[in-house]
């Protein structure tokens, strides 16, 4: 089972970011998102679709259509710039999956 | 405020065992309703799921990895750790410990992961 990103997205300073996640089993499963700066954890920036946890500006939201997952940063800033992960259940719901990452750039 | 900190060997030789804890602040993983989960990842790829335990020691594991893995808790210690057997190359990763959000305690608990450890790299080589 996979879960499809595209390998980069890249926006300018102040326009907005969508990333998109594909697979099979999201109109079944909740997806979360997750923010990977250069030699660090991944952070949790978005829960059960659409969730923003605490301390996650405001600018990050999430939604859901079908067979996919989308995580916008509406007014991206420099700060923004990273690998973001999705993850889900596989379809089956016996297992967790990661999509292969998407490279954000801010430039 | 909940941290996980991973520690075990770095250089691991191929065909043994890579052993690896995490120790865990400002949460007690034997109360609530937590899974413990163990993550690993290679640059340039995204994270894999190892698999997680429960405070009534239930485990779920990746069926790619359930041959070679234990995942076991010490709720006096407030620890759990990972053991995966028979290691080769490819098992060279950073490895990340977390707490789970499950959807349900009932079944397979799915759920996010949040807080993260920081990582440890395993290298396996002789």
């Amino acid at each position: 089972y996979e879960l499809t990103q595209p390998p980069s997205v890249s926006v300018s300073p102040g326009q907005t970011a969508t990333i998109t996640c594909s697979g099979d089993g999201l109109p079944q499963q909740y997806a979360h998102w997750y923010m990977q700066k250069p030699g660090q954890a991944p952070v949790l920036v978005m829960y059960k679709d659409s969730e923003r946890p605490s301390g996650i500006p405001v600018r990050f939201s999430g939604s859901s259509s079908g067979t996919s997952v989308t995580l916008t940063i509406t007014g991206a800033q420099a700060e923004d710039e990273a690998d973001y992960f999705c993850q889900s259940p596989d379809n089956t719901g016996s297992y967790l999956v990661f999509g292969g990452g998407t490279k954000l750039t801010v430039l | 405020q909940v941290r996980l900190q991973e520690s075990g060997p770095g250089l691991v030789k191929p065909s043994q065992t890579l052993s690896l804890t995490c120790s865990v602040s400002g949460d007690s993983i034997g109360i609530g309703d937590y899974y413990w989960s163990w993550i690993r990842q290679t640059p340039g790829t995204g994270p894999e799921w190892i698999g997680y335990i429960y405070k009534s020691g239930t485990t779920y594991y990746n069926p790619s990895l359930k041959s070679r893995v234990t995942i076991s808790l010490d709720t006096s210690r407030n620890q759990f750790s990972l053991n995966l057997s028979a290691v080769t190359a490819a098992d060279t990763a950073t490895y990340y410990c977390a707490r789970v959000h499950p959807y349900t305690t009932d079944n397979f608990p799915g759920g996010w992961f949040d807080p993260w450890g920081q990582g440890t790299l395993v290298t396996v080589s002789s």
